[in-house]
């Protein structure tokens, strides 16, 4: 029972390409996020979306999108790829009982290399 | 100044010992803090949250908050080498349900 899926889990693309990740989870939460680890295990938030509302990490380019198709789903959608976007890229979900003591649950992650 | 801040590491204990992981956090209104533990490859896997200051123990594993030194510590006791991974830190202001990680700490047991 895999509660945060991701697919494809490997991503190999040229400069310039769109492409799109899928998640999708099946724990019921209201609220998914895509994060970004660099090469140095940063993690870093790029979006977090409920049915309410979607919050953009500012510091993220308009090339990356979400998609959320509906409660359970949030994709990635990454517009003229660069090399810079090589990473992995993790979903995650978590159940707002309130605010500020959500657990988040991640994904397996997907590694995106652009070549 | 990072929202979270952590000590890269890497950090070697002997198995048996006790790991300490320290991170510290900006925002004062933060609310909630997590533990994360990240195997090479593999996706982050909540250990433990903690909300309030004091400690909070599981098993093996101790959460400590000073909320006042804006602090959250981890202590891993009679750590063992499956115990060798990345820690995050991750802190939910609670503002807009955001959370924050640290760089994480490599820790390294030592048989």
């Amino acid at each position: 029972d895999t509660a945060v899926s991701q697919t494809p889990k490997y991503l190999v693309t040229q400069m310039g390409n769109d492409k799109s990740i899928k998640c999708e989870q099946n724990l019921g939460h209201d609220t998914m996020y895509w994060y970004k680890q660099d090469s140095k295990k940063f993690l870093k938030i790029m979006f977090s979306y409920n049915n309410k509302e979607l919050i953009i990490n500012e510091t993220v380019p308009n090339r990356f999108s979400p998609k959320s198709p509906d409660k359970a789903h949030l994709n990635l959608h990454i517009n003229s790829l660069e090399l810079g976007d090589s990473a992995v890229y993790f979903c995650a979900s978590s159940q707002a009982l309130s605010r500020g003591t959500d657990t988040q649950y991640f994904g397996p992650g997907t590694r995106l290399t652009v070549l | 100044q990072k929202e979270v801040e952590q000590n890269s590491g890497p950090l070697s204990v002997p198995e048996g010992a006790i790991a300490s992981l320290n991170c510290t956090y900006s925002d004062r209104g933060s609310q909630s803090f997590f533990w994360y533990r990240q195997y090479s490859g593999k996706s982050p896997e909540l250990i433990m949250f903690i909300y309030s200051n004091g400690d909070k123990e599981d098993g093996r594993f101790t959460a400590q908050l000073n909320k006042a030194s804006q602090y959250v510590s981890l202590l891993i006791r009679d750590s063992q080498p499956s115990d060798s991974a990345t820690y995050l830190c991750a802190v939910n202001r609670g503002i807009s349900n955001q959370f924050y990680f640290g760089t994480g700490t490599s820790l390294t047991v030592i048989p």
